[in-house]
């Protein structure tokens, strides 16, 4: 199994700063490799599928980057509705692994 | 509008059979492929098995031997089926949909049911 592993595990920001979580595969997964946020008592939103591209009604202050093994996920001008736990997901192979999360807390 | 609506048993004991079921409404059903995925504050979230309309299948290892994924093409339905489940098994299982063009991202996920084993 590939084994996918963010971090941070949490981090503590204001509205408006820039916050960046990180996601490293252990073995190379291409751009095979996605991005969700969860709120609570919901299911996961895709937020950024193939590495980097947004998709469609996600709001452009989302982006991501990588290829390969690392790969990151960047919230410019952090707003209210934000605040949520943000999990990468490779696709590569089989089975298809998740990040254990990361939870942006205000 | 692409819409999973999922049913089936949400409280079993040891030993039992979990079974799920679900339902696609909207978009194409054949262009995409069709995943159980289950979420536990132990495991996080984990990818349980997957199915195009077809019925070609791939399966976590992990549960492969308890686990069979199946399709029904003319209702849109797909379904789960878990047996000799244990306490272990206890999690919110979700429904949703891969695009097969796009990276295998999900998309769409349904609303998800909350099966909790116990005696």
């Amino acid at each position: 199994d590939i084994h996918m592993t963010q971090s941070p595990s949490s981090l503590s920001a204001s509205v408006g700063d820039r916050v960046a979580i990180t996601c490293r595969a252990s073995e190379s997964i291409g751009n095979y490799l996605n991005w969700y946020q969860q709120k609570p008592g919901k299911a996961p939103e895709l937020l950024i599928y193939a590495a980097s591209t947004l998709q469609s009604g996600v709001p452009s202050r989302f982006s991501g980057v990588g290829s390969g093994t690392d790969f990151t996920l960047t919230i410019n001008s952090l707003q209210p509705e934000d605040f949520a736990t943000y999990y990468c997901h490779q696709t590569y192979s089989t089975p298809r692994t998740f990040g254990q999360g990361t939870k942006v807390e205000i | 509008q692409v819409q999973l609506h999922q049913w089936g048993a949400g409280l079993l004991k040891p030993s039992e059979t979990l079974s799920l079921t679900c339902a696609v409404y909207g978009g194409s059903f054949s262009d995409n492929y069709w995943i159980w995925i289950r979420q536990s504050p132990e495991k996080g979230l984990e990818w349980i098995a997957e199915i195009d309309h077809s019925g070609s299948t791939n399966y976590n290892p992990s549960l492969m031997r308890r686990v069979i994924i199946s399709v029904d093409s003319s209702r849109n339905q797909f379904s789960l089926k878990l047996s000799s489940v244990t306490a272990a098994d206890t999690a919110l299982y979700y429904c949703a949909r891969g695009m097969l063009s796009v990276a295998f991202a999900v998309d769409y996920w349904g609303q998800g049911t909350l099966v909790t084993v116990s005696s």
